[in-house]
């Protein structure tokens, strides 16, 4: 069965420091892959989404993710995180290589210290 | 620009209780999804629908029923609710090879 993990499950960074989440995955072919973002009390609002071609991809926000198929992550990053990015983050794969049912990650709590 | 309106937006049940989640997509979304979030859990799957008039069972189904009478609507039913339910919900619609988009959440407690 597919499945999504996300290691971290709490980060601390610092206003203008870089960022990086982690996602690994398990699926037999080039899956799809999705970054979410929640903001607290507020639904998902997608960041980024990889379905073909280039490995990095560039979402909203200024962040990007890399899809790298030999070790089977999708991880997230930012250059610079400003405080606004405090909020939790997940991870997602469509399952059975499509995107019509979608399993997630159990998110990681990005927190920002100024 | 509605997109996915959940309603309601919070509610108390008492245990045994009933009630019904409704979802109304303005997309013309083929899929949607009842979603259950829980903390240290992320969401995870209850039912699903590929189109009008059809359900399936996500990850964890039981304690709930859905229906898909219209296609911009899914209604997720709780027949006799239980502490072990109280979490927010979350719906979600979306097209073939296009993401999911997200209500903003219905927080349920049951006591």
């Amino acid at each position: 069965a597919q499945s999504v993990t996300q290691p971290d499950i709490h980060i601390t960074v610092s206003e203008g420091a870089s960022l990086e989440l982690r996602c690994n995955y398990s699926y037999g072919a080039t899956p799809y892959l999705f970054w979410y973002v929640q903001s607290p009390g507020q639904g998902l609002q997608l960041l980024l989404k990889y379905f073909s071609g280039d490995t990095l991809v560039q979402g909203i926000k200024g962040f990007e993710a890399e899809f790298k198929r030999s070790q089977s992550s999708f991880n997230l990053r930012k250059p610079s995180v400003h405080w606004s990015d405090a909020a939790e983050y997940f991870c997602a794969v469509g399952a059975n290589g499509a995107t019509n049912k979608l399993i997630f990650g159990t998110g990681t709590l990005l927190a920002v210290q100024p | 620009n509605a997109g996915v309106t959940q309603t309601p937006k919070f509610r108390v049940l008492k245990t045994g209780q009933s009630m019904t989640l409704l979802c109304a997509q303005d997309m013309n979304h083929e899929y949607m999804y009842w979603y259950r979030q829980d903390p240290g859990m992320g969401l995870r799957l209850i039912h699903y629908s590929v189109g009008e008039g059809t359900t399936a069972k996500g990850e964890v189904p039981d304690g709930y029923n859905v229906s898909r009478l219209k296609k911009q609507n899914f209604l997720l039913g709780l027949e006799s609710a239980a502490p072990s339910q109280t979490s927010v919900y979350f719906c979600a619609s979306s097209s073939e090879y296009t993401e999911a988009f997200f209500g903003q959440g219905t927080r349920l407690t049951v006591v």
